[in-house]
């Protein structure tokens, strides 16, 4: 299993572009979600999803969207990148939404916005 | 509402001395407690979890964590720290019930240094 996997692993993106990132799990898991780590902020929680074609809105969503169309994609779109979104995204996933069950984290997406 | 504060954004301590790291939560709902470790420039690694059984908890690497309601708190430990203990700790926290449920919320981080 490759487990969770994220690409791109770096971008520079300029000031109202647009672009995907991508997150794939190869685990049939049916919970997914996307956070942002900023410095000294931790991780907070932009959007989860509870099975394919079932989304929802976490702690920080703006200026983002997401899509489920299979259990195992789950990309982040920005619309419209701002210098606030300069961030580090790691996407996660776990078998179902469950307290008990362990989240995996994928390895990371450094995005910079000029 | 979830929350999370770790007391100290930075921790320095001699290799072979104890490790502590402290975490209080705060929860509507009987919470499940987790600790992630991230190596520099890594992803993140479950440490160990909390979730209604024994109220100490034994991850990996040595470390611990002991559940105590009654001060909400979730402190992490280990006897003896090792060099490749050196990463940022985060403590979090997911309701079991509610809207949120399965959600986590991360504390802020505590950085963990250790000198030869």
């Amino acid at each position: 299993n490759a487990g969770v996997t994220q690409t791109p692993k770096f971008q520079v993106l300029k000031t109202g572009q647009s672009m995907t990132l991508q997150c794939a799990q190869d685990m049939n898991h049916e919970y997914m979600s996307w956070y942002r780590q900023d410095p000294g902020m931790g991780l907070r929680l932009i959007h989860y999803s509870v099975g394919a074609g079932i989304t929802d809105q976490g702690e920080v969503p703006n200026g983002y969207n997401v899509s489920r169309s299979t259990t195992e994609d789950f990309p982040l779109r920005l619309l419209s990148a701002a210098p606030s979104q300069t961030s580090v995204y790691f996407c996660a996933s776990s078998y179902v939404r469950g307290i008990t069950d362990t989240q995996y984290f994928g390895p990371g997406t450094r995005l910079t916005v000029l | 509402a979830q929350s999370v504060t770790q007391l100290d954004s930075h921790v320095s301590v001699s290799e072979g001395t104890p490790v502590l790291l402290r975490c209080n939560y705060s929860s509507s709902y009987s919470p499940s407690l987790f600790w992630y470790v991230q190596h520099p420039n890594k992803g993140l690694q479950l440490l160990l979890k909390y979730t209604s059984a024994a109220t100490l908890v034994k991850g990996i690497n040595g470390f611990e964590a002991e559940f105590k309601k009654s001060e909400t708190s979730f402190h992490l430990t280990k006897p003896s720290a090792h060099m490749s203990d050196a990463a940022e700790y985060f403590c979090v926290v997911s309701d079991r019930y509610g809207g949120s449920q399965g959600n986590l919320i991360f504390g802020k981080g505590t950085k963990l240094s250790v000198k030869p």
